[in-house]
């Protein structure tokens, strides 16, 4: 089945900083790239996503791009503020007819 | 306002004993699906559903049961064949493309096995 790979696992940057996140693929047949937000205590939720036919989209602060060729995409994160701090996931699709998730990345922002 | 309820937020039980998660959902979705998280694990799919009286097994089926009698409703059921039964518990739904759609997820159940 589909693996996704995630790093770092923690990630702690001051507030204002950038903050990038990686995940990496292995079954060439995915063209559908989420990432999720999950705050302590809550579910995830949908922040940004890509499909295979681009290679980057924004969305105010946060942005992911992709690069097919070689298997992996990444979620920026500018400007970074407080409330960004929660764990972050990303996705890719598989045989399922549902997501496959990496480990999660939790963001700490500093003030 | 539409969204998926999961109860009770909070359950203790004893070794041996199975246990049943409520999961509704009020989106009009045809899919749903129940993952587990653990510490450092991600979501991990245990079952999945795309239509009613239908359902798939996920990675880790194993010790778990769901049924799909209702559209709004996926129950999960922890069996005591589960080893490893403590864990926070997401149910998710989504329009019937769940591999290329947003999953909406219910704020979770976490279970704890004295």
């Amino acid at each position: 089945g589909e693996n996704v790979e995630q790093h770092p696992s923690t990630l702690s940057v001051q507030e204002g900083d950038s903050a990038v996140i990686k995940c990496t693929y292995s079954d060439s047949a995915s063209n559908y790239f989420p990432w999720y937000k999950q705050e302590l205590g809550k579910g995830p939720q949908l922040i940004i996503d890509i499909r295979s036919n681009v290679g980057e989209k924004k969305d105010q602060r946060i942005a992911v791009t992709l690069n097919k060729t070689a298997k992996h995409f990444s979620l920026h994160i500018t400007e970074t503020q407080p409330e960004d701090s929660a764990v972050y996931f990303c996705a890719t699709n598989s045989g399922y007819s549902t997501l496959t998730f990496g480990k999660g990345t939790m963001l700490l922002v500093s003030p | 306002d539409g969204g998926i309820t999961q109860s009770p937020k909070y359950l203790f039980r004893k070794e041996g004993q199975n246990v049943t998660l409520s999961c509704e959902q009020n989106l009009n979705h045809d899919a749903m699906y129940w993952y587990r998280q653990d510490p450092g694990q991600g979501l991990r799919l245990i079952y999945y559903s795309q239509i009613v009286n239908d359902f798939q097994k996920g990675d880790i089926a194993e010790g778990y049961s769901v049924s799909r009698e209702k559209k709004e409703s996926f129950p999960l059921t922890v069996t005591s064949a589960q080893k490893n039964p403590t864990a926070f518990y997401l149910c998710a739904s989504s329009t019937a493309r769940g591999n290329t759609g947003e999953l909406f997820f219910g704020e979770g159940s976490r279970l704890t096995v004295l």
